[in-house]
């Protein structure tokens, strides 16, 4: 059974570029998180979909924002690109909206110069 | 405000003996909380996980340990292997159904031959 994957890998983006990261869940689950990890920091909830719709948010600008489509997949977009941006985003997926066990892909590693 | 603590930035432990990591909490909602494991360059793998209403849980070599009254938990590897070297992350989550989870700063254990 194939992992979270997430696309790209790296990227190196420009301060006042936008940015999108891409991840596709384990097949079968409906539930997409995103977090955020910069250097010397835990792993910071981003954003929680779960059948298409966004269900909770953490505490980030607005400028971070997604979606998630009917196949489940979902994009992370980030506005105007900060130097603090830079961090590995990581996604992860869970079964149901009831699963608590939550199952990350590798991450897209973001350089903002 | 961090909810979630692993003070032990890192912890060496011999090959065959026990590896303790601890974790501490300050949110009562906490109701769930579950340990990952990170290796570099890749996302978290789940370890184990344990409700607010155990004690105690127990996988293989893995076991977690749940103290609600001090706000604490732990994590046990008997015996500690070589592979067991990473990135420890603890993590919880409030409320009755899935959320984003809260992460502490992770403890990287060193298992030494």
């Amino acid at each position: 059974e194939a992992g979270v994957t997430q696309s790209p890998t790296h990227l190196i983006k420009t301060r006042g570029q936008q940015v999108t990261l891409r991840c596709s869940p384990i097949s079968g689950h409906t539930s997409v998180y995103w977090y955020q990890q910069a250097l010397g920091l835990g792993l910071q909830f981003l954003l929680w979909y779960d059948e298409g719709e966004e269900r909770n948010r953490g505490n980030f600008p607005p400028r971070f924002s997604g979606r998630q489509f009917p196949n489940y997949s979902s994009e992370l977009n980030v506005n105007a690109l900060e130097l603090e941006d830079s961090a590995l985003y990581l996604c992860a997926s869970s079964l149901t909206q009831i699963s608590y066990e939550q199952y990350f892909g590798p991450g897209t590693r973001l350089t903002v110069t | 405000d961090q909810q979630v603590k692993q003070n032990s930035p890192s912890l060496s432990v011999q090959e065959g003996r026990i590896s303790i990591l601890n974790c501490d909490y300050t949110n009562s909602m906490f109701d769930y909380f579950l340990w990952y494991k990170k290796y570099p360059a890749e996302g978290p793998t789940f370890l184990i996980s344990i409700s607010s209403i155990k004690d105690k849980n127990e996988d293989g070599r893995f076991t977690v340990f749940l103290n609600k009254s001090a706000k604490h938990l732990s994590l046990h590897i008997v015996p500690s292997q070589p592979g067991d070297s990473a990135v420890y992350f603890c993590a919880a989550k409030t409320g009755g159904g899935a959320d984003g989870l809260t992460f502490g700063k992770g403890t990287h254990l060193i298992i030494q031959p």
